[in-house]
Parts: C-alpha cells; sequence; structure tokens
C-alpha cells in the first residue's frame, strides 16, 4: 500500500501571507506527483504534473519543488489571496501506472 | 478544455434501490476513467479503473458486483451502486484521461456526486 502524507491538514493566514506545504511520497519506483486544487463544489483543478528530481514549476503565484530522492514536494503559495482558498491535493504516481494515490489534502484558508 | 461532468451532483436514494452516475468527458475523448469515493476527512480512494469497450479493473476490497462500471463510449462511463445500503453514502468522484496521456499525465475530475442512502 503507497503511503502518501500531506501536511500540515489545514492552514489559516492572512491576505498577504506566504504559504508553504508538503506531501510526502515513497521515494522508491517514482513516476510523477501531482498537485491539484480543489474548490468547495468544484471540480479538482490540475495545478503542476512534476517528474524529475529538482523540478520546480510555477503558476502565477503558486509554485512547486520536487525532491524524489528523499520523497517530498513542496507547493508555495506567495502572497495568499482570498481566492486561494481550496483544498490543495498530491497525488503519486508509481512507475508506469495510470493510477493515482491521493494524501488527504491540506486545507488552507485565506482571511482578508 | 478538459472539461468533465458528472451527473448528478447530489442523490438521495432509499436502502436496497441502485443509483447511477454518470461521468463524461464533454471536449475530449477519454480511453481511461477513473471512479474515486472519499469518505469524511479521508483521502480519495481509487475504486476502479475504466477502459473504453473493455471491462474495468477494480481495486482490492471494492465489490464488482455492487459496483458495476460501464464505459460504453469515448466520453461516457457510468457507475452504478446496486442495493445501496447506508454504509454506501459517500462522496464518488470521477476523473478522465485524454487519447495521449500517459502515466503521467493529468486526470481531469468531474465535480463529485454525494450519494446518501436512508
Amino acid at each position: 500500500i503507497l503511503n502518501v502524507e500531506q501536511s500540515p491538514q489545514s492552514l489559516h493566514v492572512q491576505e498577504g501571507d506566504s504559504t508553504n506545504f508538503t506531501c510526502s511520497f515513497p521515494s522508491s519506483n517514482f513516476y510523477a506527483l501531482h498537485w491539484y486544487r480543489w474548490e468547495t463544489a468544484k471540480s479538482p483543478e490540475a495545478l503542476f504534473v512534476m517528474t524529475l528530481n529538482g523540478d520546480e514549476k510555477k503558476k502565477g503565484r503558486i509554485s512547486a519543488t520536487l525532491n524524489t530522492k528523499e520523497g517530498y514536494s513542496y507547493l508555495y503559495i506567495k502572497g495568499s489571496q482570498p481566492e486561494d482558498s481550496a483544498t490543495y491535493l498530491c497525488a503519486f504516481n508509481a512507475g508506469g501506472y495510470s493510477t493515482l494515490t491521493f494524501g488527504k489534502g491540506t486545507m488552507l484558508l485565506v482571511s482578508p | 478544455g478538459a472539461v468533465v461532468s458528472q451527473h448528478p451532483s447530489r442523490v438521495i436514494c432509499k436502502s436496497g434501490t441502485s443509483v447511477k452516475i454518470e461521468c463524461r468527458s464533454l471536449d475530449f475523448q477519454a480511453t481511461t476513467m477513473f471512479w474515486y469515493r472519499q469518505f469524511p476527512k479521508q483521502s480519495l480512494m481509487l475504486m476502479a479503473t475504466s477502459n473504453e469497450g473493455s471491462k474495468a479493473t477494480y481495486e482490492q476490497g471494492v465489490e464488482k458486483d455492487k459496483f458495476l462500471i460501464n464505459h460504453a463510449s469515448l466520453t461516457l462511463s457510468t457507475l452504478t451502486v446496486t442495493s445501496a445500503h447506508p454504509e454506501d453514502s459517500s462522496f464518488y468522484i470521477c476523473s478522465a484521461k485524454g487519447l495521449a496521456g500517459g502515466p503521467g499525465y493529468e486526470q481531469y475530475f468531474g465535480p463529485g456526486t454525494r450519494l446518501t442512502v436512508t
């Protein structure tokens, strides 16, 4: 059974704060690491797919890094805005398989 | 692009009845669709992988006779919860992967269906 852990479970920050959360995953048989953003009552939205050790990807104020050797990825949000409030999910792709193993997510609340 | 719809968004049914949930890829063709279930405060758990034109592959512990999956076209997969019981009450969500997508490609998710069995 693959174990994907996310921390913290929830986070409450003020508008303008920068924040980051962690996803840890098995370091063996790595293929890809996915980040999703999930707003209530909407579909999870794909943010990043990361495949290479040392990868760093950026979309606006959100960026992510990947360390496959030690099995973790960080998601950073710079200058959080209320519209960033959502649950952020990471999911692990083992080598050669299409199936994803998800963490429980980090619920972010950004107060104005 | 890459929109996936799911219907219904919410359903309440009586114990013993069957419920069908539809998952459609609206603007792309999906050879593979996935069905997940999420219990409160838990992660999305894969139930089955559905390939167009072939039988679904179920994860360990998921009863294939209870959760019937049909993927009859490249844009539609259905999940039928047969003889539903209160313990089947959960959030069911589907995702789809496009024709060109390999294992590392994004899955595009529907908005999910909240099933309550009374």
